[in-house]
């Protein structure tokens, strides 16, 4: 079946600092992946998706990219802010007339002033 | 109102109450899903319903019985429910196709209703 590995973190950085959250997958044919982030007392938004091998998505200063050779989507934003901390979920979905999606265990990133 | 939205958002229920959650999408999707968010845990799929009818029922226990009157509006019944039943219950909705054929397969969440059992 389809599965997805994040870490659980929590991760805590400073504020401008790099940050990567790694995510890699396994399904079977050509999934769409996503990131969604939870604030806290909300519901997961989407951030950005990645529906193709080699696809980057990027929002909000996030970037993404579908590596299909090496099963992974890792997360990427180039100076984080206070207001980013939040949980991360990394997703993948196979696609069809309803979407069972399936979701990573989520990363919580703390960032501090 | 716009997107998804869910009332309560807050609801504190005894073993033995009967509750509903509701869930809306005014989004003109097709497709509606119920979650449930337990720390520590993965999300968990609970039931899917496509074009009004339940496509997905993940072995979710009797206690909880969704409805699904219109593609706008999905129901989660509760009842005699366990204090492991506390969570956080996520509702989302999505559109399958384009009338182009275009995949569109991202989800839109509500805020979740938030469940405490005593």
């Amino acid at each position: 079946g389809n599965s997805v590995t994040q870490m659980e973190g929590p991760v805590t950085l400073s504020e401008e600092a790099f940050l990567t959250i790694n995510c890699t997958y396994t399904a079977t044919g050509y999934p769409s992946l996503f990131w969604y982030v939870q604030y806290p007392g909300e519901g997961l938004q989407l951030l950005l998706k990645a529906t193709k091998a080699d696809d980057k998505g990027s929002n909000k200063g996030f970037e993404a990219t579908y590596r299909k050779e090496t099963t992974s989507f890792h997360l990427e934003k180039g100076s984080v802010q206070v207001s980013d901390s939040a949980v991360y979920f990394c997703a993948l979905s196979p696609g069809g007339g309803y979407q069972k999606v399936t979701f990573g265990i989520g990363t919580k990133l703390q960032v501090i002033p | 109102e716009t997107g998804v939205t869910q009332t309560p958002r807050h609801l504190v229920m005894g073993m033995t109450n009967k509750k509903s959650l509701k869930c809306e999408q005014h989004l003109g999707h097709n497709a509606m899903y119920w979650y449930k968010q337990s720390a520590k845990k993965p999300l968990e799929l609970m039931f899917v319903y496509s074009l009004e009818e339940r496509v997905e029922n993940n072995s979710v226990p009797s206690r909880f019985s969704p409805e699904c009157p219109n593609s706008s509006h999905l129901f989660l019944h509760l009842h005699t429910l366990q204090p492991e039943d506390s969570a956080l219950y996520l509702c989302a909705s999505s559109q399958g196709f384009q009338s182009s054929g275009a995949r569109l397969n991202e989800q839109f969440f509500g805020p979740g209703t938030r469940l405490t059992v005593l």
